[in-house]
Parts: C-alpha cells; sequence; structure tokens
C-alpha cells in the first residue's frame, strides 16, 4: 500500500549547525506535501509546505526539497537553535481529507 | 488568540465508561478532524467533517463516534472504551480542504483506558 516513511527517527545536531530531515513518500498521486512541528506536550504546527509543481520552497531558517523521481522530501533548517528541538513530520495529501503523516523523526539540538 | 482548544488534556477512565473529548475552534473553519497518535504509527484519522451536520470515517473510526452540530465544536465519543484505545488524541482544523489550508491542531488529550 502507499506509505508516508521517514529515514531516520533520530537526528541529534550541535547548535548552530544546519539540519536535514528527511522523508520517503510512495504515493504517486499525491501533490501536495507538508512539513510539521511537534514540540513536547503540544500539538502538530504547520511548519511549510510545497505543491509537487515545485522543487524548492524556502521560508524562514528553513528549506522544503522535493525530488519526485525518487518521491523523496526534506526539510533543511539552517543555523538549528534549542528551540528547535522537536520531533518533525512530513505529510502527503491531496486534499486535507487525504493527508497521510510519517511516524516522525525527533531532533535533539545540542548546546 | 485563534486556536484549537480540546478538553481534558489527561484522562484515565475505566473499560467500558462512555467519555466525550471535547473540540472546539475559534477560527470559524468549516473542516475539523480527530487524530489519534501512537508511537511508531504517525497520526491516523479517526473522523473528519466538512461542514455542520456532515461527518465521515477516516482510517480508524470503531469505536468512535463525532458530531457536529455547531461549527465550532466538534466532539469525540466512546462509548465503550477499551484499553486499546488509550493513545494521544488531536482535534484540527482548517477553513477548507483547499492546499493552503493547513491544518491547526490542538495540544492533544492523552486517554489512558484500564
Amino acid at each position: 500500500g502507499e506509505s508516508v516513511g521517514l529515514h531516520l527517527p533520530t537526528l541529534s545536531v550541535q547548535e548552530g549547525d544546519n539540519s536535514i530531515i528527511n522523508c520517503a513518500y510512495s504515493n504517486s498521486a499525491s501533490d501536495y506535501f507538508i512539513w510539521y512541528k511537534q514540540e513536547s506536550g503540544k500539538g502538530p504546527q504547520f511548519i511549510i509546505d510545497i505543491r509537487s509543481n515545485m522543487d524548492k520552497r524556502q521560508g524562514q531558517r528553513v528549506t522544503v526539497l522535493l525530488n519526485k523521481t525518487v518521491k523523496h522530501l526534506s526539510l533543511q533548517i539552517a543555523a538549528t537553535q534549542p528551540g528547535d528541538s522537536a520531533v518533525y513530520f512530513c505529510a502527503e495529501t491531496r486534499n486535507n481529507n487525504d493527508m497521510r503523516f510519517g511516524a516522525g523523526t525527533r531532533l535533539t539540538v545540542k548546546p | 488568540e485563534a486556536q484549537v482548544t480540546q478538553n481534558p488534556r489527561y484522562l484515565i477512565t475505566v473499560t467500558g465508561k462512555k467519555l466525550t473529548v471535547t473540540c472546539s475552534q475559534n477560527m470559524n473553519h468549516e473542516y475539523m478532524s480527530w487524530y489519534r497518535q501512537d508511537p511508531g504509527l504517525g497520526l491516523r484519522q479517526i473522523y473528519y467533517s466538512m461542514n455542520v451536520e456532515v461527518t465521515d470515517k477516516g482510517d480508524v473510526p470503531e469505536g468512535y463516534k463525532v458530531s457536529r452540530k455547531e461549527k465550532r465544536n466538534f466532539p469525540l465519543i466512546l462509548e465503550s472504551p477499551s484499553p486499546n484505545q488509550t493513545s494521544l488524541y488531536f482535534c484540527a482544523s482548517s477553513s477548507s480542504m483547499a492546499y493552503n489550508s493547513p491544518l491547526h491542531f490542538g495540544n492533544g488529550t492523552r486517554l489512558t483506558v484500564t
């Protein structure tokens, strides 16, 4: 069946370094992808999204890259800060009713 | 402040005792949804509602009920809870099902059924 998955369940980086969180998807019909951040004790929070007609989208300190050839999505966080420590989810969808979430990657930022 | 509010945050109950988890949003959103989050499984959709009086099953609806009598409220009802419903539950809303309408999540309800 179709699924959304993550390459690594945990990622540890040094404060100030760049972080890269990866996600693989298998549903070729998905055309919209989202990254969410979930801090301890809170619900997921929208970070950035990208449509399938784009390869790259940048936000404030975050960049999402989409490689449709290998069905791969990544989230890059520049100059990672302690406040970036959280679980990050990718999600794929064709509309909000058909959204599939990955299991999440836990990012830990070391001071 | 725009938000999705769930209550209670924590709930411990016994098998078979009916319970309701409330969800309310103050953003006038049409779309609302319930998810459960379990280790290693990610978020799985239980039920969703595209508007008042319109609800549909998600991926894991068994053992749950919902209602959407008002636009702002979308309670999740467990008529006869069982231990396999022990989980972390999230309510979410968005203005529509369009692409540029990200989901807004509540802070979760951690349910334990003994």
